[in-house]
């Protein structure tokens, strides 16, 4: 079957824009996970959703970063007011639920870049 | 809290050689263990992961982790690289709790580079 769905595969954008990034799960998977891929680091967890619900905001490294889950599908990962330093690859990955044995899909990426 | 440290950033080898990938965990309680493979412009891909049981692992592409729980280690092995196991490898750790959300914890990664 599809696996995850993410896009737009790359961005570029201009500082103090807003950009809006978009995951689509696996369909039936009700966890719903962002993460942060920067140059030379490893996965920065970011934010989970269990069906709509977002119940930990606390990864999120500023308030200018929020993410939304509509019908327990699609999410979405807003930045507003971007900065240099928010440029990376973000990674959505679902999962059946949020049992920790449960493998994280993920999908391929947005590569976000701030000028 | 949960730590995993990857001490190799990068590890070059020759095609048709054995390689391993060293990985280190920190944590007061017990986890699951997981290896990811990501190669070039992609995401994520599960290669294993320990939950219980026998404490050696064979995944997919002919790599397989022991888990040690004295040395608090999961290093990652293969017999015989080829050319496109060049990618970048994460070593992952999640805690067992039952109560509450339990985040997946990566390393820093290691880049495996096979050349022939």
């Amino acid at each position: 079957g599809a696996g995850v769905s993410q896009s737009p595969s790359n961005k570029v954008t201009e500082k103090g824009k807003d950009v809006e990034l978009r995951c689509d799960p696996i369909s039936g998977h009700t966890a719903l996970y962002w993460y942060r891929q920067s140059l030379g680091q490893g996965l920065e967890f970011l934010i989970y959703f269990q069906g709509n619900s977002a119940p930990d905001k606390s990864g999120l490294p500023s308030d200018r970063f929020s993410a939304e889950r509509t019908g327990g599908s699609v999410s979405t990962l807003t930045i507003q007011r971007t900065q240099q330093e928010d440029s990376a690859v973000y990674l959505c990955a679902s999962s059946l639920d949020l049992t920790s044995s449960d493998t994280q899909y993920f999908g391929p990426g947005t590569r976000l870049t701030v000028l | 809290a949960q730590s995993v440290t990857q001490l190799d950033s990068q590890v070059p080898v020759f095609e048709e050689a054995p390689v391993e990938l060293r990985c280190n965990y920190s944590s007061s309680v017990s986890v699951y263990l997981f290896w990811y493979v990501q190669y070039p412009n992609q995401g994520l891909q599960l290669l294993l992961k320990y939950l219980s049981g026998s404490t050696l692992v064979k995944g997919i592409n002919g790599f397989e982790a022991e888990f040690n729980k004295s040395q608090t280690s999961f290093h990652l092995r293969k017999p015989s690289v080829h050319i496109s196991d060049t990618a970048e490898y994460f070593c992952a750790v999640r805690s067992r709790g039952n109560t509450g959300f339990q985040k997946l914890v990566f390393g820093t990664g290691t880049r495996l580079l096979v050349s022939p």
